[in-house]
């Protein structure tokens, strides 16, 4: 039973251009959110996170907003760069002794120049 | 500082041996916890250690253990090797004992292939 799903595997933009990528979840319990990136033959790299009483959390070029009616987040990248071309993982925490992250399988982002 | 430190990069080893990986955190991490990828799981949690104690444990059989001594550097080891541990191990470190606030930082992971 996957409580954090990413449904796109892969996602194709253009250099400049906003990159939208989406994870839902089933928890209601999770108390942070998390994205990372992995490029191959790397560990994942935090890149930001949101708790689950807020809504938005921006960090220069990303922003992760958070749907919790909906049990559903999103990290948005403005403007794409070639660079941001890799893996990325959406995680959530259920906090307290629950030390571990609960990952979904990746959306791989290519961004074209 | 230095990062999230993982030894070996590399290993290969024959079904039914046993090996044991190595993690020394961030200085001053207290918590580590240790991943599998695979291309089918995706990264699935093993366990997590904060202050030498295990205190969560993901759904692996026994054959996978773990240990984190004083200084915060952490083993794991799997006994009974099988071809379906062939993985990327990664282990990953945190300032608390909930990583979800402070975000963890990974290693680099160790490659094992079983043969």
């Amino acid at each position: 039973d996957q409580q954090v799903k990413q449904n796109s595997p892969s996602l194709s933009v253009q250099e400049g251009r906003i990159s939208i990528l989406n994870c839902d979840y089933t928890n209601s319990m999770f108390d942070y959110f998390l994205w990372y990136k992995k490029y191959p033959a790397e560990g994942p790299t935090f890149l930001i996170s949101i708790s689950s009483i807020k809504d938005k959390n921006e960090d220069g070029r990303f922003t992760v907003f958070l749907n919790k009616s909906a049990k559903h987040l999103s990290l948005h990248i403005v403007p794409s760069q070639p660079g941001d071309s890799a893996v990325y993982f959406c995680a959530a925490s259920l906090g307290g002794s629950q030390g571990n992250l609960i990952f979904g399988k990746g959306t791989k982002l290519s961004v074209k120049p | 500082k230095a990062g999230v430190t993982q030894t070996p990069r590399y290993l290969i080893k024959t079904r039914g041996q046993q090996v044991t990986l190595s993690c020394s955190p961030i200085s001053g991490h207290r918590s580590v916890s240790w991943y599998q990828q695979t291309p089918g799981q995706g990264l699935q949690f093993l366990f997590e250690y904060f202050s030498e104690t295990q205190r969560n444990k993901g759904n692996f059989p026994g054959r996978f253990s773990g240990r984190q001594f004083s200084n915060s550097r952490s083993e794991m080891n799997v006994s009974t090797l099988e071809l379906g541990d062939s993985a990327l191990y990664l282990c990953a470190s945190s300032l608390g004992s909930t990583g979800g606030s402070y975000g963890y930082t990974f290693g680099s992971g160790t490659r094992l292939t079983v043969v």
